[in-house]
């Protein structure tokens, strides 16, 4: 079947404008996370939802980053007021539930000029 | 406070070689250790994974080992091939894998022909 996608798969911004990144997770996946790639910080962990749970966003770096799950199914990670640190490949996975295991996604390459 | 510590950084093996890359945590309550490989341009995919109540797992020529009383793990490559060149992801999760992971810092592996 097909794996997770996400969309764009890159995206450039100004400083200050908005983005917004999306997330298909893999079809019967509960368990949806975002995780942010970049040099400096290698792989760190965004936010994580698991069914109609009341998501965990303790790695969210500021409010400037929020991010949703509609219907149980896409998810959008939306960063408001870019800033330059904010360029990273920004990861999508879904599991589900039972496993644990992670299945990520291509990644979306956010570059803020 | 890195919770997961991967070395080393970078490593060149020759074809048909052992690769050993090392990870250390912090946290007793993980209680799940995956190892993630990635390309250049795609997302990390799960390699072979543990959990503490075995002290080895043989997926192949992908084995980890693991030390609970020492906090440490380990993947071994055996037979490397160029093909394996990537770059090789520790990572450890709370809750049967069923949370973020933390992720060590990545390992660049080479393999020479």
């Amino acid at each position: 079947g097909a794996g997770v996608s996400q969309s764009p798969s890159n995206k450039v911004t100004e400083k200050g404008k908005d983005v917004e990144l999306r997330c298909d997770p893999i079809s019967g996946h509960t368990a949806l996370y975002w995780y942010r790639q970049s040099l400096g910080q290698g792989l760190e962990f965004l936010i994580y939802f698991q069914g109609n749970s009341a998501p965990d966003k303790s790695g969210l770096p500021s409010d400037r980053f929020s991010a949703e799950r509609t219907g149980g199914s896409v998810s959008t990670l939306t960063i408001q007021r870019t800033q330059q640190e904010d360029s990273a490949v920004y990861l999508c996975a879904s599991s589900l539930a039972t496993s644990g295991e992670q299945f990520f996604g291509p990644g979306t390459r956010l570059t803020v000029l | 406070q890195q919770q997961v510590k991967q070395s080393p950084q970078s490593l060149i093996v020759q074809k048909g070689g052992i690769s050993i890359i090392n990870c250390a945590y912090e946290n007793t309550a993980f209680d799940y250790f995956p190892w993630y490989q990635q390309f250049p341009g795609k997302g990390p995919a799960l390699l072979i994974a543990i959990r503490p109540d075995v002290s080895e797992k043989k997926e192949g020529r992908f084995t980890i080992s693991f030390n609970k009383s020492a906090k440490q793990f380990s993947l071994h490559i055996m037979d490397s091939q160029p093909g394996d060149s990537a770059t090789y992801f520790c990572a450890a999760s709370m809750g049967a894998g069923r949370r973020a992971l933390t992720f060590g810092s990545g390992t660049r592996l080479q393999v020479q022909p």
